[in-house]
Parts: C-alpha cells; structure tokens; sequence
C-alpha cells in the first residue's frame, strides 16, 4: 500500500525559530506538491517540486525533494505568526493515472 | 478565471436523506477528483474523473457513494441513506490534461457535510 508520511504531525514553534517538515513516501515519483490549509479552507498550492534535488523557495518557506530518498522537506526560516496553518506534502506516484496521494498532514502553531 | 467552484458549501442532512454535491472545474480543466476530510484528518482519495469518465474510484465506499461528470454541467457526488460517519468535508479539485508539466490540483472551498 502506497504510504506517504508526514512529520511531526503537531508543531509548536515560537516566532523567530527554524524548523523543518518532513514528507516521505513509499513509491516511485518525480512529482511533490506542497499545500497549505487555514481552518475551514481549501487547500492552498505551495510549491511544485519537479525533479531530484529540486529547491523552490517563497519567502520564509523552502521545499526541496531527494526522489532517492523519497524524502521532501519544507523548512520554515524565522516563523512568525502568519505562517499558522496546516501543511500537506502530496505525490503523483508515476504510472498510476494521475492519482495524488497526500499526506497526513502537519499542523504548525507559530506562538508569538 | 472563477477557480474551481463547489456547491453547496454547508449542507445538513438527516440520517437516511440524500447528500448531492457539486464542483464545476477551472476553466481549461478536464479532470476531476474528489477528496474527504475528516475533522483532524489528512485527505483521503475518493474519486478521479474526466468528462463521461470514471478513471478511478478505488477510494470511493462499495456501497451508497456515486460520483459523475457528464458531458455538460457539474460533477456530482452523490451520498444516498447518509449516515453520521459521512459528516466531514468534502474538497474537488481540478486539473488540466495530464502531461509532462506541472499538473498542479487546484482546490474548491469544499463543502462540509453534516449528518444529524
């Protein structure tokens, strides 16, 4: 069964800190998506990862992906309040008809 | 561009009733999926379209959950005899043709289902 595993699952931060979200996954894909989801809304596009060793950054926010590894991170530079939300990795496994697996997704509170 | 628009955005619903909710895609977008969020819970895959379609629906439940696309108009999902464990909110997203480029869903608002 096709996993894809986020951690942690909770986050508690103080403004001003780092800290990085791990997404690993359990097949083969060169695709990873990274989303944002406020209480009671949709979920929002983030990044696009497209290939091994790809980095995309936006702001205090930086996604990169080992597909090796099946591993992608999202780390957070200097979090402030703002950035209090839920985070989900998906992945497009490759041959399975374009079905987006996501993952359980990390909740961040930035504490001021 | 209206995004991808989903209807209705609260819906109650007795236990027995039957739940129908509606995404019209993005302009341009030809693919459909629909996804179930329980409350404190990631996303589960339920279904994925085209138009007249079904591609796949290996998350959807054997039994009281339909989905379509017709040629013209919405996609639907449909919940018949709800019961309480199908409160939750449901998201559509929508995509362009698959290819070689980024493929990003977009996301409707969702509508949240509950079951009394």
């Amino acid at each position: 069964e096709l996993k894809v595993e986020q951690n942690p699952l909770f986050l508690s931060m103080q403004e001003g800190k780092n800290y990085t979200i791990y997404c690993n996954y359990s097949t083969t894909s060169d695709r990873l998506y990274w989303y944002r989801q406020d209480p009671g809304k949709s979920l929002e596009s983030l990044f696009v990862l497209l290939s091994n060793g790809a980095v995309k950054q936006e702001g205090r926010l930086m996604a990169s992906l080992d597909t090796k590894a099946r591993l992608s991170t999202l780390h957070i530079t200097a979090a402030v309040h703002d950035l209090s939300a839920t985070y989900f990795c998906a992945v497009l496994p490759i041959n399975t008809g374009n079905q987006f697996y996501f993952g359980t997704g990390t909740s961040l509170t930035v504490i001021p | 561009n209206a995004g991808v628009m989903q209807n209705p955005r609260h819906l109650v619903r007795r236990r027995g009733q039957e739940a129908r909710l509606r995404c019209s895609p993005m302009k341009g977008h030809s693919h459909v999926y629909w996804y179930r969020q329980l409350p404190e819970e990631g996303l589960k895959f339920m279904v994925y379209l085209q138009k007249e379609n079904i591609i796949d629906e290996s998350g959807m439940p054997k039994e009281r959950f339909s989905a379509e696309f017709p040629k013209e108009g919405p996609s639907i999902l449909r919940i018949q005899q709800v019961v309480r464990g199908d409160s939750a909110a449901y998201f559509c997203a929508s995509s362009p043709v698959p290819s070689a480029g980024a493929n990003v869903l977009t996301f409707g608002a969702g509508s949240r289902l509950t079951v009394l």
